[in-house]
């Protein structure tokens, strides 16, 4: 069975520019979370989708938005980017919004110049 | 608000010796615990979890974590290391009720030596 698929493995942008990163979850699984890894540091929570419904949002700008579709994958869209915005961009998805348990896919290394 | 303390950025060890990766909590009821690892260039792979029941969690590889309230601790252990066991290890926690948002330690790099 395919696990947690995301697009494109990479992406370089520059400052200013718009990002758009892709999510799929595992077959069946119904909610789709989102985290930011910084070099060094540890995943920080930025949304959780259950049912094309936002179920929780981390503390990051505005600049940052994303939404689920009827067959559960997931967009990330971060506008105006700023350096500081590079990192490993990862999804996890799960059964249940509520599931103790998720599963990560391999990440987007989003690069900003 | 539930964090998580890794105490060790990084760890170095020898081929077949312990391993012991400490995680400290802060939450005012029992959470959830998690112990993740990631290897260069990857995502998180789920070693272990406690979730309110055996206070004693075995996971994959050999590893497996004690769940101590008194010490508020989760610390990751196994007997003897293995060159593949070198990677970043995260402890995270999730709250016992509502969504399961993963609140992540800093990590902590083991590497294992001949």
């Amino acid at each position: 069975d395919a696990g947690v698929t995301q697009s494109p493995t990479h992406l370089i942008k520059t400052r200013g520019q718009q990002v758009t990163l892709r999510c799929s979850p595992i077959s069946g699984h119904k909610s789709v979370s989102w985290y930011q890894q910084v070099l060094g540091q540890g995943p920080q929570f930025i949304f959780q989708y259950y049912e094309k419904e936002e179920r929780g949002r981390g503390n990051f700008p505005d600049r940052f938005s994303a939404r689920q579709f009827p067959n559960y994958s997931s967009e990330l869209n971060v506008n105006a980017l700023l350096l500081g915005d590079s990192a490993l961009y990862l999804c996890a998805s799960s059964l249940y919004w509520t599931s103790n348990e998720q599963f990560f896919g391999p990440g987007t290394r989003l690069t900003v110049l | 608000a539930q964090s998580v303390t890794q105490l060790g950025s990084h760890v170095s060890v020898s081929e077949g010796a312990l391993v012991l990766l400490r995680c400290n909590y802060s939450s005012s009821v029992p959470p959830y615990l998690f112990w993740y690892v990631q290897y260069p260039n990857q995502g998180l792979q789920l070693l272990l979890k406690y979730t309110s029941a055996a206070t004693l969690v075995k996971g994959i590889n050999g590893f497996e974590a004690e769940f101590k309230k008194s010490e508020t601790s989760f610390h990751l252990t196994k007997p003897s290391a293995h060159m593949s066991d070198a990677a970043e290890y995260f402890c995270a926690v999730t709250p016992t009720g509502g969504g399961n948002k993963l609140t992540f330690g800093t990590g902590t790099q083991l590497k294992v030596e001949l």
